[in-house]
């Protein structure tokens, strides 16, 4: 069945890195925009990253632009996401979604917690 | 910058009740681009209706969304026990290219 399964959360220093992985099943991964979303701890969702499906286009919140990269490998159908400097702001669930119809984020996976903490 | 808000912050029904969720953007939106999501706690979220009236797959037909321009609506015609949620309003288009609201937590009373 169509799923996204993330990967590579965790506890992380303020500066620090992380690279999170997205892999994909069940659908033509290649054909398929895909974006992160995040979520902090009690609050709301907040789209973060977008890329489409031959990795010639991008674009990044505001909120993450210069700090996080978004890149894909089709042939292990796979999405990732490069995010340094981390601060205490990035904590958050993170989430990738495949982009549908309209535009329309249609297939989530289960998210990847990354918490930046002293 | 397109900015969603949602009212109320909090709806506390019975089930069995209607529920009327709101979605105000401060611009125009393109209908083809407003959705909604719920979010059941610990989960992802789950996409329930696109361009702003039409039905995901397998969302049942007590979930009806309307609207057009700056305001939305999400409507819930008779709530089940497994309706209690966040919802989540979200359009596409310029930047930010996605925009969420706030939410609206559906609560039992």
């Amino acid at each position: 069945q169509v799923q996204l399964v993330e990967s590579g959360g965790g506890l992380v220093k303020p500066g620090g890195s992380l690279r999170l992985s997205c892999a994909a099943s069940g659908f033509t991964f290649s054909d398929s925009y895909m974006t992160w979303i995040r979520q902090g701890p009690g609050k709301g969702l907040e789209w973060i990253s977008y890329i489409s499906g031959s990795s010639t286009y991008t674009r990044y919140a505001d909120s993450v632009k210069g700090r996080f990269t978004v890149s894909r490998d089709n042939s292990k159908n796979s999405l990732y996401l490069q995010i340094n400097s981390l601060r205490a702001e990035d904590t958050a669930m993170y989430y990738c979604a495949r982009v549908g119809l309209w535009f329309v984020l249609d297939v989530w996976g289960q998210g990847t917690t990354v918490t930046v903490s002293s | 910058e397109i900015v969603l808000t949602q009212s109320p912050d909090i709806l506390s029904l019975s089930p069995g009740e209607r529920a009327t969720l709101s979605c105000r953007a401060n611009q125009n939106v393109s209908s083809s681009y407003l959705a909604w999501y719920q979010q059941k706690g610990g989960q992802a979220p789950r996409l329930l209706i696109y361009s702003a009236s039409s039905r995901a797959t397998g969302i049942p037909d007590r979930f009806s969304g309307s609207g057009s321009g700056t305001e939305f609506t999400l409507t819930i015609s008779r709530l089940e026990p497994e309706d209690f949620a966040v919802y989540y309003c979200q359009q596409y288009g310029s930047s930010p290219i996605y925009s969420f609201g706030q939410g609206t937590k559906l609560e039992i009373k």
